[in-house]
């Protein structure tokens, strides 16, 4: 099965509002990246954590390696962040390989 | 600094041919990396480098898709012979060490009649 479930896979958001994106994984993971696909296609890092939270601007994301999930809180919403949002998460193997999730297809609307 | 570079952007072929897609990595990055971005499938390695080394090569995706890196500022991905089920956006990534994030190149979108 899917290392990485990501959900929800659609989020429809009003401007000024908030939610959140959530990551689940099905072993342990060592760190966590998290990424928008921009209008051309590219891939966009947001955050990369091993652990703990980080913050920037109106985006936060926690990682929790041993409750194995990770989050991505969007606050105060605006129309530029819509897109297709992913995390991404690197077995603890001991290689740098990353196994994304799904996605995540956030429309924001006035 | 650059970051990295995928070319050729969009790529048509006819079933049966031989594409070359092409990377070159954020500039002193020791891991880069290959994988495939299909609607149904989402994104999946195909190959990975460590200090030019081939560290993993896809398993399914041994048999027609070869990955190389000749030097440390370049690498191909060539698809021999192609068929329509490998029409996808191939991306290539980058990163500086284990423990550093990955960066990802604007992709090329292959399409096979």
């Amino acid at each position: 099965g899917d290392q990485v479930e990501q959900s929800p896979s659609a989020l429809s958001l009003h401007e000024g509002t908030g939610s959140a994106l959530r990551c689940n994984f099905t072993t342990t993971m060592r760190a966590v990246q998290w990424f928008r696909k921009n209008s051309r296609g590219s891939l966009i890092n947001l955050f990369y954590l091993a652990s703990g939270t980080k913050e920037n601007g109106r985006l936060k994301s926690a990682f929790d390696s041993k409750e194995r999930y990770s989050t991505l809180h969007i606050r105060d919403a605006q129309l530029e962040d819509s897109g297709t949002y992913f995390c991404a998460a690197e077995v603890d193997s001991g290689y740098n390989k990353l196994t994304f999730g799904k996605g995540t297809v956030l429309l924001v609307s006035p | 600094d650059a970051g990295v570079t995928q070319t050729p952007r969009h790529e048509v072929a006819e079933k049966g041919q031989t594409i070359i897609l092409k990377c070159e990595p954020v500039s002193g990055h020791n891991d880069l990396f290959w994988y495939r971005q299909t609607k149904i499938q989402g994104l999946e390695l195909l190959s990975y480098f460590r200090s030019k080394s081939l560290m993993e090569d896809g398993g399914a995706f041994k048999d027609r898709f070869k990955a190389e890196m000749l030097n440390s500022s370049f690498s191909t991905l060539k698809i021999q012979p192609t068929e329509p089920k490998d029409s996808a956006v191939y991306l290539c990534a980058s990163s500086q060490d284990w423990g550093y994030e990955q960066y990802f190149g604007p992709g090329t979108r292959l399409t096979v009649l």
